[in-house]
């Protein structure tokens, strides 16, 4: 089965700097790669996410990139604020519908004023 | 829109207690996901159903634990007897059938002692 490898296990930035994750994948056949953000006390909550047909994606201070050859997946963060500090989590999955989500084992991410 | 709805969101109980977990799907979602979340395992994707149909249970760990969906916009999943490694936050989310993107749930927090 799909097997998604997430480092760092944690991360600290200064404010304003940027933060990169990055997730590698098992299963060539995985074709959905999300990201979530899940803060303290709640469940985790979807940013971003790319799709085998796309490299990079971008949304105003996060983006997402995937290698395929190489099977693996990024997170960019930019211009770093408090409110980003939060556990990160990359996922992936293969097929149509919302089918067996593979969970990376997580990032905390902790920015530093 | 409600998201999804879990209660109860704290629950401390002894063990060999049964527990029920709660779930309602947001409206006109199809897929179901139960997610137990802990420090040494992350994410893991326990069940999930589609149309009201459970497709993979290969995550329930044994026995002892049991999901349903007497409706399309409700779940439940039972643990009988509970123990304490059992002791965990258990996620439910949803999502439409023809989609990638899962929503969660803001989490049951399960101690069992």
């Amino acid at each position: 089965g799909e097997n998604v490898e997430q480092h760092p296990s944690t991360l600290s930035v200064q404010e304003g700097d940027s933060a990169v994750i990055k997730c590698t994948y098992s299963d060539s056949a995985s074709n959905y790669f999300p990201w979530y953000k899940q803060e303290l006390g709640k469940g985790p909550q979807l940013i971003i996410d790319i799709r085998s047909n796309v490299g990079e994606k971008k949304d105003q201070r996060i983006a997402v990139t995937l290698n395929k050859t190489a099977k693996h997946f990024s997170l960019h963060i930019t211009e770093t604020q408090p409110e980003d500090s939060a556990v990160y989590f990359c996922a992936a999955s293969k097929g149509g519908g919302a089918q067996k989500l593979v969970f990376g084992q997580g990032t905390r991410l902790t920015i530093n004023p | 829109d409600a998201g999804v709805i879990q209660s109860p969101r704290h629950e401390v109980t002894e063990m060999g207690q049964e527990v029920t977990l709660r779930c309602k799907l947001i409206s006109g979602h199809n897929s179901l996901f139960w997610y137990r979340q802990t420090m040494m395992r992350g994410l893991e994707l326990l069940i999930y159903f589609n149309n009201n149909v459970p497709i993979d249970d290969s995550g329930m760990p044994e026995d002892r634990f049991s999901a349903k969906m007497p409706n399309a916009s409700f779940s439940t999943l039972k643990i009988q007897p509970s123990e304490p490694r059992d002791s965990a936050v258990y996620f439910c989310a949803s999502s439409p059938l023809s989609g990638n993107t899962i929503y969660f749930g803001e989490g049951s927090w399960l101690t069992v002692v």
